[in-house]
């Protein structure tokens, strides 16, 4: 299947700072990503659409000064997680689609803010 | 509102049982996925459904698609330790997203 890789895979910051978390697309070009928020034994969320060349969609709820996306080329999105604070600790999930139609998901960024 | 619940939510169940996790959605979906979970990690594609009646089988695990229904199964037969993780359905409603199922938490006693 396809790769899709997210960096870092966990990242501990301080309140108040900001964090970016990358999500690419290795072998196929993806004009559509989207950003998944999983908490502790709960399912995912999605958070918003990433759009190549667009803004993002965000879901109800998620606010988009808070988490801030990027998706400058096929292959990249990028979610910026702005003015952290600990209830933003959570496991970050990206997917992108190929296609034909399938997505598939990163291997997930655990955020930690103390 | 769009649900997409997965019954049962946790599931102990012995080596060499047979069980099926149940998958009910409540829109349209042209497709439905099921993924499996382990601690920690992302998720890992299981099977991909397109059509009203679809079965797939690999290995121990067999999930099958009604779409009159809205209702996919995920069947484990002669589970193994191996297979415990949390499995988790997910469908497409037209919109190019997902949305996923509460996830079933499984745990195979040996």
């Amino acid at each position: 299947g396809a790769v899709v890789s997210q960096h870092p895979s966990r990242v501990i910051c301080k309140s108040g700072t900001s964090v970016k978390i990358e999500c690419r697309s290795l072998d196929f070009q993806a004009t559509t990503m989207f950003w998944y928020r999983q908490f502790p034994k709960q399912s995912l969320m999605l958070m918003a659409t990433s759009n190549e060349g667009s803004k993002a969609t965000y879901e109800q709820g998620v606010e988009k000064d808070k988490f801030l996306i990027n998706h400058a080329s096929l292959t990249l999105s990028t979610l910026t997680v702005t003015s952290a604070h600990p209830e933003d600790s959570s496991f970050y999930i990206c997917s992108a689609r190929t296609v034909e139609g399938e997505a598939f998901f990163g291997q997930g960024t655990r955020l930690t803010v103390v | 509102e769009l649900k997409v619940e997965q019954n049962p939510l946790f599931l102990s169940m012995q080596e060499g049982k047979n069980y099926t996790i149940y998958c009910n959605y409540s829109t349209t979906s042209d497709r439905l996925y099921w993924y499996r979970q382990d601690p920690g990690k992302s998720l890992e594609s299981l099977f991909v459904l397109l059509s009203n009646g679809a079965v797939k089988q690999e290995g121990r695990l067999m999930a099958s698609l009604d779409t009159k229904a809205r209702l996919s199964t995920l069947h484990i037969t002669a589970a193994v330790h191996d297979l415990s993780a949390t499995y988790f359905c997910a469908v497409e409603p037209g919109t190019y997203k997902y949305i996923f199922g509460t996830g079933t938490r499984l745990k195979v006693l040996a």
